[in-house]
This record gives structure tokens, C-alpha cells and sequence, in this order.
């Protein structure tokens, strides 16, 4: 079936540091690709997504590049802020589920610190 | 005002008892979802509802049912409450098409 792996946190890096949380997919059609963030104490929100090959994701400053020929979605930002401390979910979706069956990674926890 | 709203915010309840989580999005969306995120922060959905019909059932025990008394509305009851339901539950929603899910800021059920 449809798996997603990221990479183990929790990732801390300084402020302005360059941040990199790499996710790998595998799945039997050409699923969906979606970046999700968790704030503490809230729930979770959409922060890019991308829909098909070569499709590049990007929002607040992040960015995430759906390779097909690795299948990865590695999310990157030039220069993380304190307040990007929060939990990374990579997920996917397949048709004809639609983009409510997601099927996430198991998160990646990153801590900035000033 | 709150897209997604869901209550209680916590809840903590002994085994064997039944509770309730309710679930409420003010967006108009067609479908509603429940998630289960456990103490490792992996998150798995469980059901979901398209105007009041079941269309999702993940490999759930029957101890939880959800009911979707309307589309704005979905409420997830669990019987005979055990240790392993200790997580937090969220309610989602989406309207159709290629839209993305609106999550509830989520339910810490602690089973003790």
C-alpha cells in the first residue's frame, strides 16, 4: 500500500539556519503530495501541496519539489524564524480517494531557537 | 470565528465508559472526517462523511461510531473505553474537488 517516511526529529537549528526535512513516497498511482504544519495545541493546516510531477510547492517562505523519478517531497526553507518551531507532517493522497484520505508521514518535530 | 470546532478540548475518563466528541465546521464544506493522532504524533484517519453518508471506514473497533446528525456536524461516540484510546482525535473538513482539509484544533482523550 501507500507509505510516506520522513526523517526523525526533532531537527533544531538556530534562527535564519537553512532547514531541510526530507520525505520519500511510495505508491501505486500519481498521488497528490502535501506538506502539513502543527503549531502546538492546534491542529493541523495545509502549508504547500503539489499535484503532479515536477510541480513545485511553495508558501511562507517554503518550498517543496515533487520529483517523481525519486519520489520525495523534501521541504526546505532558506531561513527558519522561532515561530516555524511546530511539527511537519509530509502526506499523500491517491485518486480516486481524493484529497481527504490522506495518508501522512509520521511528523518531524523542528525547534528554533533564537 | 472558528472554521472547525470541536469539543470537548480535553477529556479524561476511565476505562470502560462511554463519551462523546462533537465536531462543528461553519464552512459549508460537504464532507467531514475523523483522524487519530497517537502519542508518537502519527496521524491515521478513521471515518468519513459526504452529506451525511458514511464513505469512509477505515479498520476501526466497532467501539466507535460516528454519527453525521447533518453535513455541518459530525460526532464520534466511543463504547467501553480502553488504554489504547488515549489519543488525540481530530475533525476535519472539505468541500469537493481539489481542496485541502480544514482540521478542528483537536480532542486529548486521555483513558485512565
Amino acid at each position: 500500500g501507500d507509505s510516506v517516511t520522513q526523517m526523525e526529529g526533532p531537527v533544531t537549528l538556530s534562527e535564519e539556519a537553512f532547514l531541510t526535512i526530507n520525505c520519500t513516497y511510495t505508491a501505486t498511482g500519481y498521488p497528490s503530495l502535501f506538506w502539513y504544519v502543527q503549531y502546538p495545541g492546534e491542529g493541523l493546516q495545509l502549508l504547500l501541496k503539489a499535484t503532479k510531477a515536477d510541480d513545485k510547492g511553495s508558501n511562507k517562505g517554503f518550498e517543496a519539489t515533487y520529483r517523481k523519478e525519486t519520489t520525495s517531497f523534501h521541504l526546505e526553507k532558506g531561513s527558519v524564524q522561532v515561530s516555524d518551531s511546530a511539527v511537519y507532517f509530509c502526506a499523500l493522497s491517491e485518486p480516486p480517494d481524493s484529497w481527504g484520505k490522506l495518508q501522512f508521514g509520521a511528523g518531524t518535530q523542528v525547534v528554533v531557537t533564537p | 470565528d472558528t472554521a472547525v470546532s470541536q469539543t470537548p478540548k480535553y477529556l479524561v475518563t476511565q476505562m470502560g465508559n462511554d463519551k462523546s466528541i462533537k465536531c462543528e465546521q461553519n464552512l459549508g464544506h460537504d464532507t467531514m472526517y475523523w483522524y487519530k493522532q497517537d502519542s508518537k504524533k502519527f496521524l491515521k484517519i478513521m471515518f468519513s462523511y459526504n452529506n451525511k453518508e458514511l464513505i469512509i471506514n477505515e479498520t476501526v473497533p466497532n467501539r466507535f461510531s460516528p454519527k453525521s446528525p447533518d453535513k455541518a456536524h459530525l460526532n464520534l461516540h466511543i463504547n467501553s473505553l480502553e488504554l489504547g484510546d488515549s489519543a488525540v482525535y481530530f475533525c476535519a473538513s472539505r468541500t469537493g474537488g481539489v481542496s485541502p482539509l480544514h482540521f478542528g484544533n483537536g480532542t486529548r482523550l486521555t483513558v485512565t
